[in-house]
């Protein structure tokens, strides 16, 4: 079965700083990989996600993740945060040949951005 | 487009009681709908994936007896907390997948959750 970890639990910025935020699973077979945010109150949404392709992957509000299969990893990453972007970040992850379609959630990053 | 909504948003009840929460696709056919509980500074886990017309396929230590899901229609999603006590207590979540994207879509659209609080 696959795991995700996502290091960082808690991460505080000020604007204008850039944001790398860490996430690596386990699993030995084709993935695809998402990123989703919670902001406060809200419900998740989908920021990016990575299928097969071009490794480096743009997403909503200026975000993009790489994955870099060698190293079980998608980090994702900002080179300017606003304070709006203050939320809980998920990493997610599913097995190509999971028929059951399941996503394997990371522990989440709660990322508060100073004005 | 895809929507998911649910129903009721916070609902408090007392022990023993069972509580009915409703997932809808609002703009779209869910061929598969997921229910996720979330604890407080937690992450998601996956309860159960439930397909339209078939039962529920739980997850290990889930309780199916304890938590009925139903998926009538490709709209709607069910989960029944039954005999519910203050452990029940937590966020659950619904997602979906959508119909017309294609099996291997993969992608999940999200409800915005219903806080259960058992008294």
């Amino acid at each position: 079965a696959q795991s995700v970890s996502q290091h960082n639990h808690h991460v505080i910025l000020s604007e204008a700083a850039s944001l790398e935020l860490g996430c690596n699973y386990s699993y030995g077979g084709t993935v695809n990989l998402f990123w989703y945010v919670q902001y406060p109150g809200q419900h998740l949404q989908l920021l990016l996600k990575y299928f097969s392709g071009d490794p480096l992957v743009k997403g909503i509000k200026g975000f993009e993740a790489e994955f870099i299969k060698s190293k079980f990893s998608f980090n994702l990453r900002k080179p300017s945060v606003q304070w709006s972007d203050t939320a809980e970040y998920f990493c997610a992850v599913n097995a190509v040949d999971n028929a059951g379609n399941m996503l394997t959630f990371g522990g989440g990053t709660r990322l508060m951005v100073k004005p | 487009g895809a929507v998911v909504s649910q129903h009721p948003s916070r609902v408090i009840c007392k022990s023993g009681t069972s509580v009915k929460i409703e997932c809808r696709s609002l703009d779209f056919q869910a061929t598969t709908m997921f229910w996720y509980r979330q604890f407080p500074k937690q992450s998601l886990m996956l309860m159960a994936t439930s397909n339209e017309g078939s039962k529920a396929t739980y997850e290990q230590g889930v309780e199916k007896d304890k938590f009925l899901i139903n998926h009538a229609s490709l709209t709607l999603s069910t989960l029944t907390v039954t005999s519910a006590h203050p452990e029940d207590s937590s966020f659950y979540i619904c997602s979906a997948r959508h119909r017309d994207r294609g099996w291997f879509s993969y992608e999940q659209y999200f409800g915005p959750g219903t806080r259960l609080t058992v008294t």
